[in-house]
């Protein structure tokens, strides 16, 4: 099945404590991308990738860290977590940036 | 700075009645407009809109873009529970899509 597959689904972490949300995807998309949906703020991108060893800064890349060293995987690595980072995150891929993305399920993060 | 804009932000309406969602932009280097579909976790996709394909239909739902008015409609028509959900706009440049803060619709039998 074509999918797109975040872990962890919820995670609750302590200020400081640096912790990896990992993104992988069956479909070969060239395009990936991570985004936060906060209420009232809707989808914001923190950091997208065209391909393989290529990443961009999003709208929001404060206090986050991708990489992309296979096409299947972009992990979001958060250095030094604060609780202004507690949010839904969302991974994304798609063939192409302005296509239809297939999102993961989402990772509830809390930063306490 | 590139924004898409929705309204109404949110919608109550009875099963059976009909409802219109609607999205502008501005947005640089213009490429495609999506709608997406988000009940409980991930957005799931419903149409995409481009230059050279401004009305798509499926079922009860259909969207038409207009790029002179820099805008798109979501018509659902017969409305039913399950079509409670929020319902988010999306605009394709370059390099990625940006996201409306989406129209919550709730549909009470």
């Amino acid at each position: 099945e074509a999918q797109v597959t975040q872990n962890p689904r919820y995670l609750i972490t302590v200020t400081g404590k640096k912790l990896t949300v990992t993104c992988s995807q069956n479909m070969n998309h060239e395009y990936m991308s991570w985004y936060r949906q906060d209420p009232g703020l809707g989808l914001r991108q923190i950091y997208y990738s065209m391909n393989v060893e290529v990443t961009d800064k999003g709208d929001v890349p404060e206090g986050y860290k991708v990489s992309r060293k296979e096409k299947r995987n972009f992990p979001l690595i958060l250095e030094s977590p604060s609780p202004n980072q507690t949010s839904l995150y969302f991974c994304a891929s798609s063939p192409h940036s302005n296509y239809g993305y297939t999102f993961g399920s989402g990772t509830r993060l809390t930063v306490v | 700075e590139d924004k898409v804009v929705q309204s109404p932000l949110s919608l109550v309406v009875h099963e059976g009645d009909t409802v219109t969602l609607n999205c502008s932009y501005e947005v640089t280097n213009f490429r495609s407009l999506l709608w997406y579909k988000q009940e409980k976790k991930a957005p799931t996709f419903l149409f995409m809109l481009t230059s050279s394909g401004i009305e798509k239909k499926s079922g009860r739902l259909s969207s038409i873009l207009d790029k002179k008015e820099l805008s798109s409609i979501l018509n659902i028509t017969a409305t039913q529970t399950g079509d409670s959900a929020i319902y988010l706009c999306a605009v394709g440049n370059t390099d990625k899509l940006i996201f409306g803060t989406g129209t919550r619709l709730q549909v009470f039998p």
